[in-house]
């Protein structure tokens, strides 16, 4: 079986300041990675994901995560927050192979301050 | 392609009463999940279909759930006897086979007095 731990439930940031959502995971077996992020009463859309290759993964608006296999993490990181980054995050897994069965962890609510 | 869409988004019941949610994915996705999300949590499964069969079920949704998928297009779920426990987001996803990438509905928030 698999899970997923978020480690805060919030987390504060000033505008134009950096920010890390950390995402570790349990799991027997291989696994593929996945944020999805949930803007103000709109619903879930998937942020970026990991399935095999470099470790490293962007999305198109500057976030990025990277998979570390020894540490089993997939944190969250963006260089600069916009204001527009108001959003729950929500880190996921699924077993290699089964994009079917994704277990998402409990979410971190990202709050911008301006 | 207008995205998944679910119906209704809101619905207040009182505890007994039976209540039945909508789905309708993106045309020709084969595959389409349910999940439920409470205050604090993050989604969790309920159940999937692949086209009109129901290929898994959670231990979560007990004997009083239900849900179909009767042509392999749009699916509901039904909720009999409801009880307060069951208040909660319901979210529908749908997906293409094997395309690691699951598409949310804007979920519908059930309410048990």
């Amino acid at each position: 079986a698999q899970s997923v731990t978020q480690l805060d439930s919030q987390v504060p940031v000033f505008e134009e300041a950096p920010v890390e959502l950390r995402c570790n995971y349990s799991s027997s077996v291989s696994v593929y990675l996945f944020w999805y992020v949930q803007y103000p009463n709109q619903g879930l859309q998937l942020l970026l994901k990991y399935l095999s290759g470099s470790t490293l993964v962007e999305s198109i608006n500057g976030f990025e995560a990277e998979f570390n296999k020894s540490q089993t993490s997939f944190h969250l990181r963006k260089p600069s927050v916009h204001i527009s980054d108001t959003a729950e995050y929500f880190c996921a897994v699924s077993p290699e192979g089964r994009d079917d069965k994704i277990i998402f962890g409990k979410g971190t609510r990202l709050h911008i301050l301006p | 392609d207008t995205g998944v869409s679910q119906d209704p988004r809101h619905k207040i019941t009182k505890r007994g009463q039976n209540v039945t949610f909508r789905c309708d994915p993106i045309s020709e996705h084969n595959r389409l999940y349910w999940y439920r999300q409470t205050l604090g949590q993050g989604p969790e499964f309920l159940t999937y279909f692949q086209n009109e069969a129901q290929l898994e079920k959670s231990r979560l949704l007990s004997d009083r759930f239900s849900a179909e998928r009767p042509k392999g297009s749009f699916s509901t779920l039904e909720i009999q006897r409801t009880e307060q426990g069951d208040s909660a987001m319901y979210l529908c996803a749908s997906s293409p086979d094997y395309y690691n990438e699951q598409f949310f509905g804007p979920g519908t928030r059930l309410t048990v007095l």
